[in-house]
């Protein structure tokens, strides 16, 4: 099956630095990514929609300049948690969707998540 | 807005029991229906979808528009259903985006 794959799979860092996150689709390409932010016993939420080769659209709430996306390839989408502070600690995944005709359409697929703690 | 709600954030059943994982949702539209399981230590994998109308694992979800519910059902629970589960809604309207319920913990004891 479609594989999503996340690095680093955990990360600490001091306040005030950028830390990015990967997110790859393995074996097939998709056009669109989501990136999604869960706090502990918690939901997901929605953090942003990535589509490659355009902007990403955030949801309301969520800070474009704190939280860089960029979706430059079909099997790629990074998140950077700019000057990143104790409250932006918590657990990113994404997921991604394949394109029509391939495997992965329509069913989203999920990494295995990225655990952030800054200090 | 789209909203999806799962009452229980525990349930706990005994092996071989019946397991209903209940879920509400609202959308102005024809949504999509899914449910995710996520096991322990594991990344969060689609069980089934309201489409499919298929049974995975066991178990089945029917999709009840006038009720709007999509409730998750297993006839008799196993303790490898213990996991986290969560109600997902996607559709047109709201540019296909997943939005997920707050997830139900299943514990089936031995």
């Amino acid at each position: 099956g479609a594989v999503v794959s996340q690095h680093p799979s955990w990360v600490i860092c001091k306040s005030g630095t950028s830390v990015k996150i990967e997110c790859r689709s393995l074996d097939f390409q998709a056009t669109t990514m989501f990136w999604y932010r869960q706090f502990p016993k918690q939901s997901l939420m929605l953090m942003a929609t990535s589509n490659e080769g355009s902007k990403a659209t955030y949801e309301q709430g969520v800070e474009k300049d704190k939280f860089l996306i960029n979706h430059a390839s079909l099997t790629l989408s990074t998140l950077t948690v700019t000057s990143a502070h104790p409250e932006d600690s918590s657990f990113y995944i994404c997921s991604a969707r394949g394109v029509s005709g391939r495997p992965g359409t329509g069913e989203l697929f999920f990494g295995e998540g990225s655990r952030l703690t800054v200090l | 807005a789209q909203r999806v709600t799962q009452p229980e954030k525990l349930l706990s059943v005994f092996k071989g029991a019946p397991v209903e994982l209940k879920c509400n949702y609202s959308y102005s539209g024809s949504p999509e229906l899914f449910w995710y399981v996520q096991y322990s230590r594991q990344r969060l994998q689609l069980l089934l979808r309201h489409i499919s109308r298929e049974s995975i694992k066991g178990f089945t979800a029917d999709l009840n528009k006038g009720e709007t519910s999509f409730h998750l059902k297993k006839p008799f629970a196993q303790e490898e259903d213990s996991a986290m589960y969560y109600c997902a809604l996607s559709g047109r309207a709201a540019g296909n985006k997943l939005t997920f319920g707050g997830g139900t913990r299943v514990l089936v004891k031995p």
